[in-house]
């Protein structure tokens, strides 16, 4: 079945520092990708999204490239802040009006 | 314009008991979802609809776990009785399906329940 693997964390990272979550799927056809972050307490929230191949999605710094070839969507953000600490999901769907299927989580951590 | 709403958003109950949550998606939203989310498990899809009619509910754990969604505007989980091991974080979402768009999903903020 469909399925989205991300590594495990928690990432601990400076502030300035470099930040990529790696993550991958398994899919049959063409499914639509998405990143959504969930900070303390609180429900996810969308934070990108690309919905075929070589689209890349980005906000708030954050971006992602949607790569068929190797089937992943890896987060990447050039400069993380302290607010970036939250969880990360990556997440799949495989057709419209299915459900999302998601990663299990990565828990970023960043120190001034 | 107001999210997804979820009561209640903290529950402690004694095991046995039967325990209700409720859930009030997005006006317009035809899609309605909920996930539980645990430590170990992550973030588990257990039902969800689209026009009210369950479409999925492969993730129900077992017969203890019962969806409604009566009407567009509300939809309820339950389980009766309650045990321990159903202690997590359980989310609603909903979103707008059509072939035209991706279905990006909103979350409410949770209910964390906790059964002793």
């Amino acid at each position: 079945g469909d399925s989205v693997t991300q590594m495990e964390g928690p990432v601990t990272l400076s502030e300035e520092a470099f930040l990529t979550i790696n993550c991958t799927y398994t899919a049959t056809g063409y499914p639509s990708l998405f990143w959504y972050v969930q900070y303390p307490g609180e429900g996810l929230q969308l934070l990108l999204k690309a919905t075929k191949a070589d689209d890349k999605g980005s906000n708030k710094g954050f971006e992602a490239t949607y790569r068929k070839e190797t089937t992943s969507f890896h987060l990447e953000k050039g400069s993380v802040q302290v607010s970036d600490s939250a969880v990360y999901f990556c997440a799949l769907r495989a057709q419209a009006g299915t459900a999302l299927i998601f990663g299990k989580g990565t828990t970023l951590s960043v120190s001034s | 314009d107001a999210g997804v709403i979820q009561s209640p958003r903290h529950e402690v109950t004694e095991m046995g008991q039967e325990v209700t949550l409720r859930c009030k998606p997005i006006s317009g939203h035809n899609s309605l979802f909920w996930y539980r989310q645990t430590m170990m498990r992550g973030l588990e899809l257990l039902i969800y609809f689209n026009n009210n009619v369950p479409i999925d509910d492969s993730g129900m754990p077992e017969d203890r776990f019962s969806a409604k969604m009566p009407n567009a505007s509300f939809s309820t989980l339950k389980i009766q009785p309650s045990e321990p091991r159903d202690s997590a974080v359980y989310f609603c979402a909903s979103s707008l399906a059509g072939t035209t768009n991706t279905g990006e999903l909103f979350f409410g903020e949770g209910s964390r329940l906790t059964v002793l």
